[in-house]
C-alpha cells in the first residue's frame, strides 16, 4: 500500500529484553516522527527527522530509547532493558517536506506498534 | 501533554444526534488538526486549521478555529455509527526545527442506535 507502514504490529517483551520498532514512511517524504500513547492518552512526541538528520530528540524519556534513519527512509526506534512503563502503542508519522512559516504538511500515520513488557 | 485540553473525555450520542468537542490551548496555535482514531488503529486526517476564524467542512463533519488561534471545536451533525472512535486535536506550537504536535487526550464518542 500507500501508506505508512510499522512493524511488529504487536511485541511482548520480557522486562529487560531490548526491542527493535521498524517504521516504513510513505516513500518520498522528508519528515518522519516518533510518537508514544499510553492507554486512554493522546501521543507524545518522541522524535523528528528530516532526511536522515535528527533534528529534534527532546521527547525521548530516557537514553534508553534510540531512533535512526540512517537513510532517509525506513527509521527504527530501539528500546533498551525494556522496563514496564515502556508499555504503550509507538506510533510513526511522515509528512511531505518540513515546511516552515505559515504552510503546514498533514503528518499521515501508520497503525502502531503496541508494546508490551512483563 | 496539559497544554492543549479537550473536551468532554468521553461522550455517548444517540444516532442522528448533533455534538461538539473542544479542544483549547492557553498559546497561539501556529495549526491545529484534527485526527480520528479507531482501536488498535492509527489516526486518520480529518482536518487542518491554520487562520484565525477559519472553518472546513467534510460531509457532516466541520471543524472551526478562533480568531484568536487558541480554541477549536468539531462539530457531527446527524451522528452515525460509523462516527463512533477517539477524537485527537493536535497542535503545531510554531517550533522552528520540528512540526512535531502536540495532542490533546482525546475525546472518546459512541454512538448507538
Amino acid at each position: 500500500g500507500a501508506g505508512v507502514s510499522q512493524s511488529p504490529r504487536y511485541k511482548v517483551a520480557k522486562r529487560g529484553q531490548d526491542v527493535a520498532l521498524r517504521c516504513d514512511p510513505i516513500s518520498g517524504h522528508v519528515s518522519l516522527f516518533w510518537y508514544q500513547q499510553a492507554l486512554g492518552q493522546g501521543p507524545e512526541f518522541l522524535t523528528y527527522f528530516q532526511n536522515e538528520a535528527q533534528l529534534d530528540k527532546s521527547g525521548l524519556p530516557s537514553d534508553r530509547f534510540f531512533a535512526e534513519r540512517p537513510e532517509g527512509s525506513v527509521s527504527t526506534l530501539k528500546i533498551q532493558r525494556t522496563q514496564q512503563e515502556d508499555s504503550a502503542v509507538y506510533l510513526c508519522a511522515s509528512s511531505l517536506a518540513r515546511a516552515g512559516g505559515y504552510v503546514y504538511n498533514e503528518q499521515f500515520f501508520g497503525p502502531g506498534t503496541r508494546l508490551t513488557v512483563l | 501533554s496539559q497544554e492543549l485540553e479537550q473536551s468532554p473525555q468521553s461522550l455517548i450520542v444517540q444516532e442522528g444526534k448533533n455534538l461538539t468537542i473542544n479542544c483549547t490551548s492557553s498559546k497561539t496555535l501556529y495549526g491545529l488538526y484534527w485526527y480520528k482514531q479507531k482501536y488498535g488503529e492509527g489516526l486518520i486526517f480529518l482536518m487542518m486549521l491554520q487562520k484565525g476564524g477559519e472553518e472546513k467542512s467534510h460531509e457532516k463533519i466541520t471543524a472551526k478555529l478562533d480568531e484568536k488561534k487558541q480554541q477549536s471545536s468539531l462539530h457531527i451533525t446527524a451522528s452515525q455509527p460509523s462516527h463512533a472512535g477517539i477524537y485527537l486535536c493536535g497542535a503545531d506550537m510554531g517550533k522552528e526545527n520540528t512540526d512535531k504536535l502536540i495532542f490533546g487526550t482525546g475525546t472518546r464518542l459512541q454512538v448507538f442506535p
